[in-house]
């Protein structure tokens, strides 16, 4: 596609219940990486994938999430039993590897735990 | 490990005037990169303008241009003539030579352009 597409914009959930969030990266773009934005924070890394794999999965607060990428494309970041501070923004990023410059981000999941 | 702070939450300027966001940074690389993105309302992260450590040239993009001190881990972005349209959320970021390297973010500073 055009750009990174990212599903669903928006997602309120309850306590306790498990979510999925979908990044479609650019056609082509081997890196893809996965950002969690709190309220008045920064953008906090939480795990970067080349190709299907993970190489960097240093960001990920806890065993309650997780990431997969299948067929070097779409990407799925999974929550699971969620609490009110995973209440965020999760923004996804894709690049070529061989470019310094060529982060393109999508406009996010803004996830709201009840 | 890297951190990048930016010490001031909010600044605002009045239209066609000039201001200056200011990010520090900590590493103990000496070949890196750094990045200011801007982040409007539709959350989307913009790339305003980049820098590459070994370069000793400022960087400059139209009206926007930075202040780069390697020695004192200072990278400010000044924005000139400012527009409406500037206003968002703007983050200084940091990133290792390495082409696929993870970026690092400060906390942002929200910028607001009065008429």
């Amino acid at each position: 596609g055009a750009g990174v597409s990212q599903s669903p914009s928006n997602k309120v959930t309850e306590k306790g219940k498990d979510v999925e969030l979908r990044c479609d990266p650019i056609s082509g773009h081997t890196a893809l990486y996965w950002y969690r934005q709190s309220l008045g924070q920064g953008l906090e890394f939480l795990i970067y994938f080349q190709g299907n794999s993970a190489p960097d999965k240093s960001g990920l607060p806890s065993d309650r999430f997780s990431a997969e990428r299948t067929g070097g494309s779409v990407s799925t970041l999974t929550i699971q039993r969620t609490q009110q501070e995973d209440s965020a923004v999760y923004l996804c990023a894709s690049s070529l590897s061989d470019r310094a410059y060529g982060y393109t981000f999508g406009s996010g999941t803004r996830l709201t735990v009840v | 490990a890297q951190t990048v702070t930016q010490s001031q939450p909010e600044m605002s300027v009045q239209e066609a005037e000039t201001v200056t966001l200011s990010c520090t940074y900590d590493t103990s690389e000496s070949d890196y990169y750094l990045f200011w993105y801007k982040q409007p309302p539709s959350r989307q992260m913009i790339l305003v303008i980049r820098q590459e450590a070994y370069k000793q040239q400022n960087a400059t993009e139209n009206r926007f241009s930075v202040n780069f001190q390697k020695a004192a881990k200072s990278f400010s972005l000044k924005i000139s003539d400012s527009q409406l349209g500037d206003a968002a959320m703007y983050f200084c970021a940091y990133r290792r030579q390495y082409n696929t390297d993870k970026l690092i973010f400060g906390t942002g500073t929200r910028l607001q352009v009065f008429p």
